[in-house]
């Protein structure tokens, strides 16, 4: 049982480049989310998805995109990337029953 | 929206101590205040949770208590061991099921000296 598992965990971007990551989950969760954090500032929701074919800004959504793929799958675009989008990102599921979140390992992501 | 204060940053005790870490919130409307641990390196795990209709839950040695009309709760670490080094995260939210916005914390760095 994987539970969430999230690609790539390491990558180098330059200003203006653009990437998708990815997440995939395998507990049957309707929710899903994308949280960034950063040193000091704890960890902030750039947007969920609380059903299959849904999707909702959170905090910090400026400069993201997501995509529901499916009821597994929820991926995190960053079309034009910029220093301040720098941080780890992880995603998360929850099901319908409790609030627990269950993180994947988290994603470095640098901008240069 | 929802905004959750947490204090200390930092917090060193000695083993075999307490610790407490504390949380205030601003939406009265928050129901759900769970709390995550974050070994170094790893991901944020929950450790314990708590809704507004108890005022306190345990679970071993650690424990939450929460008051609604001061809008803070609180975790508990009794007996503190090395294994507990880690940042510690609260939250909050409306709801606590499936698709809540849950609201973190700035997180506190726990560190238990031998």
């Amino acid at each position: 049982n994987a539970g969430v598992t999230q690609t790539p965990k390491f990558q180098v971007l330059k200003t203006g480049q653009s990437m998708t990551l990815q997440c995939a989950q395998d507990m049957n969760h309707n929710s899903m989310y994308w949280y960034r954090q950063d040193p000091g500032m704890g960890l902030r929701l750039i947007y969920y998805s609380a059903s299959e074919g849904t999707t909702d800004k959170g905090e910090v959504p400026n400069g993201y995109n997501v995509s529901r793929l499916n009821k597994r799958e929820f991926s995190l675009r960053l079309e034009s990337a910029a220093p301040s989008q720098t941080s780890v990102y992880f995603c998360a599921s929850s099901g319908s029953q409790t609030g627990e979140l269950f993180f994947g390992e988290g994603s470095r992501l640098t901008v240069l | 929206g929802e905004n959750v204060e947490q204090h200390p940053s930092t917090l060193s005790v000695q083993e075999g101590d307490s610790a407490v870490i504390k949380c205030t919130y601003s939406d009265s409307a928050s129901n759900y205040f769970p709390w995550y641990k974050q070994e170094l390196g790893k991901r944020p795990q929950l450790i314990i949770d708590i809704r507004s209709n108890v005022g306190e839950k345990k679970d071993q040695r650690i424990a939450v208590t929460l008051n609604k009309t001061a809008k803070h709760f609180s975790l508990h670490i009794t007996e503190t061991q090395p294994e507990d080094s880690a940042v510690y995260f609260c939250a909050a939210s409306v709801g606590g099921g499936g698709g809540n916005k849950l609201t973190f914390g700035t997180g506190t760095q726990l560190k238990v000296e031998l």
